[in-house]
């Protein structure tokens, strides 16, 4: 079971900002960091502490954090950004990723 | 060029046991805390386990749900992980992940190698 909290699924359309939150109670003192993982691959690191990005990822991805909860934004979301994101926090209990949120872009 | 390369998956009866390898290659493998993650079929990432690195007396972690019966070692010498897996469950069947905490926590990970625990 996941301490961090995240809603099932998000659906936007293209061009549309998609938000994916997750929530915890560590949020506050530890950092959050997000995967993407697309069907039938690994995942992938789109930010991490709560609002870097590393090279190569797109910049429409950004990240941001505000006590209990953190918040993976994808600005101007394409239609390849459909996948599954799961956010990762140290200190959260049992598993410290969150049960994971299906992005739907279309 | 960083790689993960995860192996010795397979199918396996309920009860037995089997050790997985990650062959590290493109980084400084003995100075990186790796870590294995698994996801069931059409389920989330769970977290297993991490061992640090020699500086840190290569602590280990496990997450408290696997109740012992799992064990990650490594040989720096071969830069490879091993996950050793006993008393395995039905439950235990998923794809395994090797990953490693580099400059950026996870920013690299195996193809995953596929454990199936049936009879």
């Amino acid at each position: 079971s996941s301490e961090l909290t995240q809603p099932p699924s998000v659906s936007v359309s293209p061009g549309q900002t998609a938000r994916i939150t997750c929530s915890g109670d560590a949020l506050p003192k530890k950092y959050a960091h997000w995967y993407q993982q697309k069907s039938g691959q690994a995942p992938v690191l789109v930010i991490y502490e709560d609002t870097k990005r590393p090279s190569g990822i797109p910049e429409r991805f950004s990240g941001s954090s505000s006590g209990t909860m953190a918040t993976l934004t994808i600005s101007g979301a394409q239609v390849d950004d459909e996948a599954d994101y799961y956010c990762f926090s140290t200190d959260s209990g049992a598993n410290p990723f969150g049960g994971g949120t299906k992005l739907t872009v279309l | 060029e960083v790689q993960l390369v995860e192996s010795g998956g397979g199918l396996v009866q309920p009860g037995g046991s089997l050790k997985l390898s990650c062959a590290a290659s493109g980084f400084s493998f003995s100075d990186s805390a790796i870590h294995w993650v698994r996801q069931a079929s059409g389920k989330g990432l769970e977290w297993i386990g991490r061992m640090k690195s020699r500086p840190s007396n290569y602590a280990t972690t496990y997450a408290a749900s696997l109740k012992g019966r799992f064990t990650i070692s490594r040989d720096d010498s071969k830069n490879t992980a091993y996950l050793q897996m006993n008393s395995l469950q039905t439950e235990d069947t998923a794809v395994y992940y090797c990953t490693r905490v580099g400059a950026k926590p996870f920013d690299n990970w195996g193809q995953g190698a596929l454990v199936t625990v049936s009879s």
